[in-house]
């Protein structure tokens, strides 16, 4: 099955810094890989999303990137603000129909004022 | 539009006990889906149900079992709870499942304490 890895698990930035996090998968069939925010006691909610026909997308100060040669896939945050804050998941499609994601651990992302 | 709705919120359970844990959604998705999350674990798929009439196992169904009542509910049973359950869950849908790129919408989750 997809395996999904996720860097860093905290990451503290200034406020008005870029914040960028890490994924990898293993299963070289996955093409769609989403990034869902999270907020404390809250759902996941989905942020942006890229499908493997397409190397970057950006939305406002939020964009992925997708490397589908390297199996990697990342999130850039520019000019974070305090409501950035909240755990981060990446995740894969597991390639072998209507199966669900396969979500990374997550990533806590911490904005210093 | 009330999206994912999920029952109940907060539960506390004595290990042994059954229960289960509602879910319906009013987006005519084909595709439902129960995840566990716990601390430092992220999201773990338990079951999924890819359209009605259908469901298989995830990453982690022991000790769980799903129904999907119609096209709207999608029920998880724990049987004979344990405090390794402990846990919160997460049922989410999508239109026609996250392989072909639609958005998986969640509920509210459900606390669910074992003791």
């Amino acid at each position: 099955g997809e395996n999904v890895e996720q860097h860093p698990s905290t990451l503290s930035v200034q406020e008005g810094d870029s914040a960028v996090i890490k994924c990898t998968y293993s299963d070289s069939a996955s093409n769609y890989f989403p990034w869902y925010k999270q907020e404390l006691g809250k759902r996941p909610q989905l942020i942006i999303d890229i499908r493997s026909n397409v190397g970057e997308k950006k939305d406002q100060r939020i964009a992925v990137t997708l490397n589908k040669t390297a199996k990697h896939f990342s999130l850039h945050i520019t000019e974070t603000q305090p409501e950035d804050s909240a755990v981060y998941f990446c995740a894969a499609s597991s390639g072998g129909g209507a199966d669900g994601l396969t979500f990374g651990k997550g990533t806590h992302l911490i904005i210093q004022p | 539009n009330a999206g994912v709705t999920q029952t109940p919120k907060f539960q506390v359970l004595k290990t042994g006990q059954s229960m289960t844990l509602q879910c319906a959604q009013d987006m005519n998705h084909n595709s439902m889906y129960w995840y566990r999350q716990d601390p430092g674990m992220g999201l773990r798929l338990i079951y999924y149900s890819a359209s009605e009439g259908t469901t298989d196992k995830g990453e982690v169904p022991n000790g769980y079992n799903v129904s999907r009542l119609n096209k709207r509910e999608f029920s998880l049973r724990l049987e004979s709870a344990a405090p390794s359950q402990t846990s919160v869950y997460f049922c989410a849908s999508s239109a026609y499942g996250g392989y072909s790129g639609n958005t998986i919408y969640f509920g509210e989750g459900s606390w669910l304490t074992v003791v």
